[in-house]
């Protein structure tokens, strides 16, 4: 199994450009999620999922998009990119629901000029 | 919603000495309180995790204690090593277990040799 997949690692945007950042996971996991990661803030938790169809936002959703189509991808979406949002991203997994082990991606540094 | 406060941010000891990371949560409903280890640039990954139905959790050197009453869990790590520096992260599931994991906003373990 790879586990958790993201692509790219790294990125640089320029302000009000878009792109989308993809997770996707071969362990048949229901529950994704995705978080941020800045200097002393900890994980913040940004949009999850609980099975493919069906999305909700985290703390701090504003500015991303997200759908799951799939079991296996949960694609995250900046419309129009801010410098604000600079910042590392991780996707995770896991069985089911929050309360379980959480398996992370290894992350995409992302910056925005 | 819940709210998880980490404390010490920083801790540095000698290697051997014993180290303490303890976090208080306020949703009195959680029931699933992990710990992650995230090296300089790597994921974050899931060292020990423990339910609240149990009180206390080891795994060789690591352990995980928790306080139902006063909301608070936290890990213990014993005859600490040079590779045991790193962040630590402790998390905390809203709404009684459920869809949304907290986290802390770590604490940096440094062992010096």
């Amino acid at each position: 199994n790879a586990g958790v997949t993201q692509t790219p690692k790294f990125q640089v945007l320029k302000t009000g450009q878009s792109m989308t950042l993809q997770c996707a996971q071969d362990m048949n996991h229901e529950y994704m999620s995705w978080y941020r990661q800045d200097p002393g803030m900890g994980l913040r938790l940004i949009h999850y999922s609980v099975g493919a169809g069906i999305t909700d936002q985290g703390e701090v959703p504003n500015g991303y998009n997200v759908s799951r189509s799939t079991t296996e991808d949960f694609p995250l979406r900046l419309l129009s990119a801010a410098p604000s949002q600079t910042s590392v991203y991780f996707c995770a997994s896991s069985y089911s629901l929050s309360n379980q082990p959480q398996h992370f991606g290894d992350g995409t540094r992302l910056s925005i000029l | 919603g819940e709210n998880v406060e980490q404390h010490p941010s920083t801790l540095s000891v000698q290697e051997g000495d014993s180290a303490v990371i303890k976090c208080t949560y306020s949703d009195s409903a959680s029931n699933y309180f992990p710990w992650y280890k995230q090296e300089l640039g790597k994921r974050p990954q899931l060292i020990i995790d423990i339910r609240s139905n149990v009180g206390e959790k080891k795994d060789q050197r690591i352990a995980v204690t928790l306080n139902k009453t006063a909301k608070h869990f936290s890990l213990h790590i014993t005859e600490t090593q040079p590779e045991d520096s790193a962040v630590y992260f402790c998390a905390a599931p809203t709404q009684g277990g459920s869809e949304k994991l907290v986290f802390g906003k770590g604490m940096k373990l440094t062992v010096n040799p």
